[in-house]
């Protein structure tokens, strides 16, 4: 079944340190997108890519960084700049631009900063 | 700015009520407008809404476009604790590289 996979589901992250978080999808999308999920806040924009090696900055990209070497794999980056991580982060993606066909989201990973 | 404005934040219902839940959306160029529903984790696609579709409706759960008004009602009748979810509204407009997300609603149904 095609779907986008999110890996792990739970990150532990002290302060100070790198951390990454995987997405692959196997739907053959173009798109990939990033968004921190905090409540009350609905979803906000990290980074997202239209294709393969080529990436935007989101609403909110500072202190997070991004790869598209792959058109499977988009991982994120949450970098020591991040200085308020602790969120939930969903990946997604889409044909095209998503405007039509809307997005396909992972199960998402819990970042928490001990 | 691009904005899309969920309401009400927060609905505690009874099962059995029907409920209607809004988005309204400042946007330049508007294309289209998505209704999810997030249980624990990953969103999952209700309905898609355009200027050639503006009235969708599955079993329970109907949405409505009103263009003029620049907003989007969805009703849920008889609800059913399976209901209770958090509900994102998102925005797609022409050219341009992503959907534009509301704060969400969250609704909890009561037995």
């Amino acid at each position: 079944d095609g779907g986008i996979t999110q890996s792990p589901k739970y990150l532990f992250r002290k302060e100070g340190q790198n951390v990454t978080l995987s997405c692959e999808q196997n739907l053959n999308h173009d798109a990939m997108y990033w968004y921190r999920q905090d409540p009350g806040q609905g979803l906000r924009l990290i980074y997202y890519s239209q294709i393969v090696n080529d990436f935007q900055k989101g609403d909110i990209a500072e202190g997070y960084s991004v790869s598209r070497e792959k058109k499977e794999s988009f991982p994120l980056t949450v970098t020591s700049a991040q200085k308020n991580p602790t969120a939930f982060y969903l990946c997604a993606s889409s044909r095209d631009t998503g405007e039509l066909y809307g997005y396909t989201f992972g199960s998402g990973t819990r970042l928490t900063v001990v | 700015e691009d904005k899309v404005v969920q309401s009400p934040l927060s609905l505690v219902v009874h099962e059995g009520d029907t409920v209607t839940l809004n988005c309204s959306y400042e946007v330049t160029n508007f294309r289209s407008l998505l209704w999810y529903k997030q249980e624990k984790k990953a969103p999952t696609f209700l309905f898609m809404l355009t200027s050639s579709g503006i009235e969708k409706k599955s079993g329970r759960l109907s949405s409505i476009l009103d263009k003029k008004e620049l907003s989007s009602i969805l009703n849920i009748t008889a609800t059913q604790t399976g209901d209770s979810a958090i509900y994102l509204c998102a925005v797609g407009r022409r050219g341009a590289q992503k959907l534009v997300f509301g704060q969400g609603t969250r609704l909890t149904i009561n037995p």
